[in-house]
């Protein structure tokens, strides 16, 4: 089991470039989710998905696009880079949302905007 | 979800038990107590999670107090690969409440040879 992989794991944007971070996981999990982390900050959420088919809003969701294209894979969107969205993005998968199953974190992907 | 508060940093022997302090002196009867750590520039790593009782599995022991306004996570034998930021988290745990972990600012913990 490679359990939740990320692509790529570093990018350098210029300002109002596009990207798209990818996720997937082999764990059959239900749940995923995205988040990014700040220098000397803990993680916060960005957008997750419940299950297949449904997404939501987590706390700091403006300048992101989500999709959960199957059950395995989830990726984030952003669609015009601004320098404020330097950070490291992790994703993460738990058998279910709510909190009843621990989340599995991949390695993150480390996010550059000039 | 209720605040928690733990000191930034602590340092801890090779080989003796580190003892990692959490409050959490607004939590809800049905708010559970995780731990999570995150070695350096890795993603973070589930640890050990409980509601009211003690918990212990392979990784670490969780004793919560009997008023539940605090806990504290015990690695019984630290290495040096125990280095690591350690976040407590208080939260619901129910299919119907969200899927959001808060993550604060966490125990920078350093185990010394």
């Amino acid at each position: 089991n490679a359990g939740v992989t990320q692509t790529p794991k570093f990018q350098v944007l210029k300002t109002g470039q596009s990207m798209t971070l990818q996720c997937a996981q082999d764990m059959n999990h239900n749940s995923m989710y995205w988040y990014r982390q700040d220098p000397g900050m803990g993680l916060r959420l960005i957008y997750y998905s419940a299950s297949e088919g449904t997404t939501d809003k987590g706390e700091v969701p403006n300048g992101y696009n989500v999709s959960r294209l199957n059950k395995r894979e989830f990726s984030l969107r952003l669609e015009s880079a601004a320098p404020s969205q330097t950070s490291v993005y992790f994703c993460a998968s738990s058998e279910v949302g709510g909190g009843l199953y621990e989340q599995y974190f991949g390695p993150g992907t480390r996010l550059t905007v000039t | 979800d209720a605040k928690t508060t733990q000191p930034p940093s602590m340092d801890c022997a090779e080989g003796r038990a580190a003892n990692l302090p959490c409050n959490h002196s607004t939590i809800s009867g049905n708010e559970y107590v995780y731990w999570y750590r995150q070695i350096h520039s890795q993603g973070p790593q589930y640890i050990i999670h409980g509601l009211k009782n003690n918990e212990t599995n392979e990784m670490a022991s969780l004793i919560i107090t009997e008023d539940r306004k605090s806990s504290t996570l015990i690695l019984p034998h630290a290495t040096l690969r125990d280095t690591a930021v350690y976040y407590c988290i208080v939260r619901v745990a129910s299919e119907t409440s969200g899927s959001r972990l808060t993550f604060g600012e966490g125990t920078q913990l350093t185990v010394n040879p």
